[in-house]
């Protein structure tokens, strides 16, 4: 597609749930990154891979977080046992070095706003 | 590491008015700086950028000036709308290979009319 999809675009879950949130990059795009944003905050990074290497996740808060790029396209961000500080909206990033410009084009999701109750 | 100071908010401007939202920045080498803005309930979106010092990114009738001297990337606008209200974050991303953003924590912006 033309952009970066996420799904689903919102998440209620009962604390102690685990969630799974889609992430399709831009078709061809090598560097895919994984933010979260709370409420009132700017996007905080969690995890980079490039094709299905995860070459950092040094910002995923707790090893309740998981996150996989298996084909180095789609990637899944897992959240185990949910707790309230995971409410967030969650942001998916592609990137791919544009030779024409020479610069790195940079696409954001719309994000999956997850709530824990 | 990488840092991203911007002013606080909410800033509240009649239509009309100018706007400036500060905005600094900590970071070794020669990174590229960005505006993002957030609409009410919907996503970020890139603003305006700015790739090496001096360069002036620009859009929508907002600019900002890339100074390396200062550390800084002010975003101004001579004349706001009310359609302007929302949350504009700063950012930079680090120069080589490896592109992860590191963000503001956003400046509310809200224009009465």
């Amino acid at each position: 597609g033309a952009g970066v999809s996420q799904s689903p675009r919102y998440k209620v879950a009962k604390r102690g749930q685990d969630v799974a949130l889609r992430c399709d990059p831009i078709s061809g795009h090598v560097s895919l990154f994984w933010y979260q944003q709370a409420l009132g905050q700017g996007p905080e990074f969690l995890t980079y891979f490039q094709n299905e290497a995860q070459l950092d996740k040094s910002g995923l808060p707790s090893d309740r977080f998981f996150a996989e790029r298996p084909e180095g396209s789609v990637s899944t961000l897992k959240i185990q046992r949910t707790q309230q500080e995971d409410s967030a909206v969650y942001l998916c990033a592609s990137s791919s070095y544009n030779q024409r410009t020479s610069n790195y084009g940079y696409t954001f999701g719309s994000g999956t706003r997850l709530t824990v109750v | 590491g990488d840092s991203v100071t911007q002013m606080e908010g909410p800033v509240t401007l009649s239509e009309e008015a100018f706007l400036t939202i500060n905005c600094t920045y900590t970071a070794t080498g020669y990174p590229s700086l960005f505006w993002y803005v957030q609409y009410p309930g919907e996503g970020l979106q890139l603003l305006l950028k700015a790739t090496k010092a001096d360069d002036k990114g620009s859009n929508k009738g907002f600019e900002a000036t890339y100074r390396k001297e200062t550390t800084s990337f002010h975003l101004e606008k001579g004349s706001v709308q009310v359609s302007d209200s929302a949350v504009y974050f700063c950012a930079l991303r680090g120069s080589g290979g490896y592109q992860k953003v590191t963000f503001g924590t956003g400046t509310k912006l809200q224009v009465i009319p």
